[in-house]
């Protein structure tokens, strides 16, 4: 049972467009949110995170965003840039040091 | 400051066969934890540690065992590996508490 889902295993974007991956989460008592960011042959590298008495979290040209009553968050990536291409995974933190990932959506940035 | 390695890089056993995952740290973490990602399923937990001589299992344990003797060192046993094991494990770690995990770059393992 994936109690976080990223529906989209794919997504292309044109450089400089805004890139959104899209994440639905089904437990309604995860309330803390991280995404990582993930390049071929290396490990999960941690990239924003967001917690549920916030709606919003920016940091630079990422943003994610908290929709609790749709059990749904998204990062944006505004401009999108060519190094930017790589799997980004959407992680719920339920606490115990746990993470609960999703399945991940590979991002193509194109020239 | 090396941060969480892994040993070996790729490894092709054939089925039966036993093998250990090497784990390491430098970060004086108390959290390690490994984890397996295949596709279409994310990455998922399979063991992890809150100390030196503390392990618990994850989400996937059949198959797996763990030990913790040191803080820096954090081993995967297969004892007899089987093709549904085949998978890229990564080793992970963190200060307690802590959401941010570190990541190792990953063991690439084919059981044929």
């Amino acid at each position: 049972d994936q109690q976080v889902k990223q529906n989209s295993p794919s997504l292309s974007v044109q450089e400089g467009r805004i890139s959104i991956l899209n994440c639905d989460y089904t437990n309604s008592m995860f309330d803390y949110f991280l995404w990582y960011k993930k390049y071929p042959a290396e490990g999960p590298t941690f990239l924003i995170s967001i917690s549920s008495i916030k709606d919003k979290n920016e940091d630079g040209r990422f943003t994610v965003f908290l929709n609790k009553s749709a059990k749904h968050l998204s990062l944006h990536i505004v401009p999108s840039q060519p190094g930017d291409s790589a799997v980004y995974f959407c992680a719920a933190f339920p606490g115990a040091q746990k993470l609960v990932f999703g399945q991940g959506t590979r991002l193509t940035i194109n020239p | 400051n090396a941060g969480v390695t892994q040993t070996p890089k790729f490894q092709v056993l054939k089925t039966g066969q036993s093998m250990t995952l090497q784990c390491a740290q430098d970060m004086n973490h108390e959290y390690m934890s490994w984890y397996r990602q295949d596709p279409g399923m994310g990455l998922r937990l399979i063991h992890y540690s809150v100390g030196a001589g503390i392990t618990d299992q994850g989400e996937v344990p059949n198959g797996y065992n763990v030990s913790r003797s040191t803080t820096e060192d954090f081993p995967l046993r297969l004892l007899s590996a089987a093709p549904s094991q085949t998978s890229v494990y990564f080793c992970a770690s963190s200060n307690l508490g802590a959401d941010t995990q570190y990541f190792g770059p990953g063991t690439r393992l084919t059981v044929l």
